[in-house]
């Protein structure tokens, strides 16, 4: 059972669509993240959140907008993606920034046609 | 820049054997370490963690082993199960407010 849930799991989407992946947690906590895992590589941290505040942009491209309503949602906008974007998208949620570990949920696998 | 290094090797282990996974990290001002699990499909699921001013710390089963002075971090994993199947990777953290530093992974088999 994972206190994270992302929606959708799955994402087929063509380079010039728009979508949003969504992540949300039940743990009360107060950080969120969005990770990019590609095969046999480490996860690369994309965006963090602190209490709703926005204190990490690992250069991401502008293509990838996050939004953090409140503690417990972290959203992924996505348009104009590329292939190379195909990937399992991981969001993750710790106490804050200071206090680990990080819970991750089980990921949203986008394939980029 | 530092590193955390795991290059997703495999770990073949018979069941009820003991498993031994390592990650050597090069930040010598870590002061946390974590490792995950994952299973096909799923993300990441804590397993264990430990801070730099420790060297040792066991939970159910495992154990993790910090040697600092080598840069040197271990997973040990007693009566390896069928269900201990999956890719283990550790993260390093540079400082407190520091981001995570994630290894590859290492895929551990285990065998009946």
């Amino acid at each position: 059972e994972t206190g994270v849930t992302q929606t959708p799991r799955h994402l087929v989407m063509g380079m010039t669509n728009k979508k949003s992946l969504k992540c949300e947690q039940h743990l009360g906590h107060n950080a969120m993240y969005w990770y990019k895992q590609s095969a046999k590589k480490p996860l690369e941290l994309m965006f963090v959140y602190n209490f709703k505040e926005q204190t990490e942009n690992n250069s991401v491209p502008s293509r990838f907008s996050p939004e953090c309503p409140n503690s417990s949602h972290l959203f992924l906008h996505l348009h104009t993606l590329q292939p190379e974007d195909s990937a399992l998208y991981l969001c993750a949620s710790s106490q804050d920034i200071e206090n680990q570990p990080q819970h991750f949920g089980d990921g949203t696998r986008l394939s980029i046609l | 820049g530092e590193s955390v290094g795991l290059h997703l090797p495999t770990l073949s282990v018979q069941e009820g054997d003991n498993s031994i996974i390592n990650c050597a990290y090069s930040n010598s001002a870590s002061d946390y370490f974590i490792w995950y699990k994952q299973e096909s499909g799923k993300g990441p699921q804590f397993i264990i963690d430990i801070r730099s001013n420790m060297d040792k710390r066991q939970g159910q089963r495992v154990t993790v082993l910090l040697n600092k002075t080598v840069k040197h971090l271990s997973l040990q994993i007693a009566a390896t199960q069928p269900g201990d199947s999956a890719v283990y990777f550790c993260a390093e953290r540079g400082n407190s407010w520091g981001k995570l530093q994630f290894g590859a992974g290492t895929q551990v088999v285990v065998t009946p």
